[in-house]
């Protein structure tokens, strides 16, 4: 039962123009929601979270958007840029507890 | 560098037999999970420790077990290994336990299973 949802397996962007990618799940108790990104051989580094009771976090060129009547938040990267070329990860926590539930991954390419 | 360490990187070894991941958390951490990815699946949490106790338990086998140390290095041991273990099992830490706090991973242990 996957309770983090990542539809998209991968995504192609031009450098400058904006990413999105997004992320559904299926449980409402979940409280806080992560996303990390995670290059070959090494392991995922957070990037931005968003609590619950927002609807939007902005960090730099990174913005975190949640709608809980969709269960649906999504990742906004404005302007990408070939770096970000990595596997994005969502993560969500149940309450009064920090272990991450995952989804499958979106794998993002950004090109020249 | 996440302050997370991880060993070692790769480990090769044969059907039926136990290994030992060891981690060793960012400085202060008290919390310790850990987490198994398998090919082109997510990140699935096994389990986590909090200043020495187990705090939550995910999908972890029954031939799988954790313990913290004192010290709050981690080891994870996987016994009588099938080759469907063969994955990549992370460690991460975060200061606390309670909610609403990221958690910093390691490099990983790629497991190989023949």
């Amino acid at each position: 039962d996957q309770q983090v949802k990542q539809n998209s397996p991968s995504l192609s962007v031009q450098e400058g123009r904006i990413s999105i990618l997004n992320c559904d799940y299926t449980n409402s108790m979940f409280d806080y929601f992560l996303w990390y990104k995670k290059y070959p051989a090494e392991g995922p580094t957070f990037l931005i979270s968003i609590s619950s009771i927002k609807d939007k976090n902005e960090d730099g060129r990174f913005t975190v958007f949640l709608n809980k009547s969709a269960k649906h938040l999504s990742l906004h990267i404005v302007p990408s840029q070939p770096g970000d070329s990595a596997v994005y990860f969502c993560a969500a926590t149940p309450p009064v507890t920090d272990k991450l539930i995952f989804g499958t991954g979106t794998r993002l390419q950004v090109f020249p | 560098d996440s302050g997370v360490t991880q060993t070692p990187k790769h480990l090769i070894t044969a059907t039926g037999q136990r290994v030992t991941l060891r981690c060793s958390p960012r400085s202060g951490d008290l919390s310790v999970y850990w987490y198994q990815q398998s090919l082109d699946q997510g990140l699935q949490f096994l389990i986590q420790y909090y200043n020495g106790e187990e705090r939550a338990k995910g999908n972890i086998l029954e031939r799988f077990s954790a313990q913290q140390f004192p010290d709050l290095h981690s080891e994870l041991n996987l016994s009588s290994l099938e080759l469907g273990d063969s994955a990549l099992y992370f460690c991460a830490s975060s200061a606390s336990s309670g909610g609403h706090t990221e958690a910093f991973f390691g490099q990983g242990t790629r497991l190989t299973v023949v």
